[in-house]
């Protein structure tokens, strides 16, 4: 079983769903949760960062952590064709060396 | 500020050969790691770096991967003999605090032929 789990998709949504992406983790030495988009051909990007439970929001991206269940998400409101990559969380902790393990990642299309 | 720099981008090679890949992280960035990123997979930890010093290299292939980190800055990994399955994304990424993530540079992408 692997330490963190991603649905690897496609998911394909028109322009302006809301897009939900998840993952759950077995590890419970993680604290600390993040997103990265990955274009194609290029290096991931950090979306967001979160330590606690809850809900965690920037501009049309939310970020929500349940420690309980060891399930995070990603929901993306307004979705546009840009949004149109592969997402990826992460998660560290420091009693697990805050090193930094990724799930496979889910590639998201949104059609115009 | 400026980001990761990795060089160099795209590499070919045949197998048995050596290469080596070059990372320069953000300034004042203590922890440095390398990943490797198979097509369609997530970055896979190979070695993580605080300062100089290696926190965890448990999934690093030591018959034939290698890395340093000179003076905790720069770093360079190197693989020698390739195989035909090394080929891949090598991606170099750094932080500064841990609960916030790290910041990737573009990769080198490395074909073995």
């Amino acid at each position: 079983q692997k330490e963190v789990e991603q649905d690897p998709g496609p998911l394909s949504v028109p322009e302006g769903a809301i897009v939900s992406l998840n993952c759950t983790y077995s590890n419970s030495a993680f604290q600390y949760f993040m997103w990265y988009r990955q274009y194609s051909r290029k290096g991931p990007e950090l979306l967001m960062y979160t330590y606690s439970s809850g809900n965690k929001e920037d501009g049309r991206f939310t970020a929500q952590v349940d420690k309980s269940s060891k399930y995070i998400s990603l929901f993306i409101r307004d979705s546009q064709p840009s949004d149109s990559a592969t997402y990826l969380c992460a998660m560290s902790g420091p009693s697990a060396g805050n090193m930094l393990t990724f799930g496979g990642g889910t590639r998201l299309m949104v059609k115009p | 500020e400026a980001g990761v720099a990795q060089s160099p981008r795209y590499k070919i090679i045949e197998k048995r050969q050596s290469v080596a890949f070059w990372c320069n992280p953000i300034s004042g960035h203590a922890t440095l790691y390398w990943y490797q990123q198979i097509l369609g997979q997530g970055p896979k930890l190979l070695i993580q770096f605080q300062n100089n010093g290696v926190v965890d290299d448990s999934q690093l292939p030591k018959d034939r991967f290698s890395a340093e980190r000179l003076k905790g800055v720069d770093s360079t990994l190197k693989i020698q003999p390739a195989k035909l399955e090394d080929s891949a994304v090598y991606l170099c990424a750094s932080s500064r605090i841990a609960s916030r993530g790290a910041f990737f540079g573009q990769g080198t992408r490395l074909t073995v032929v």
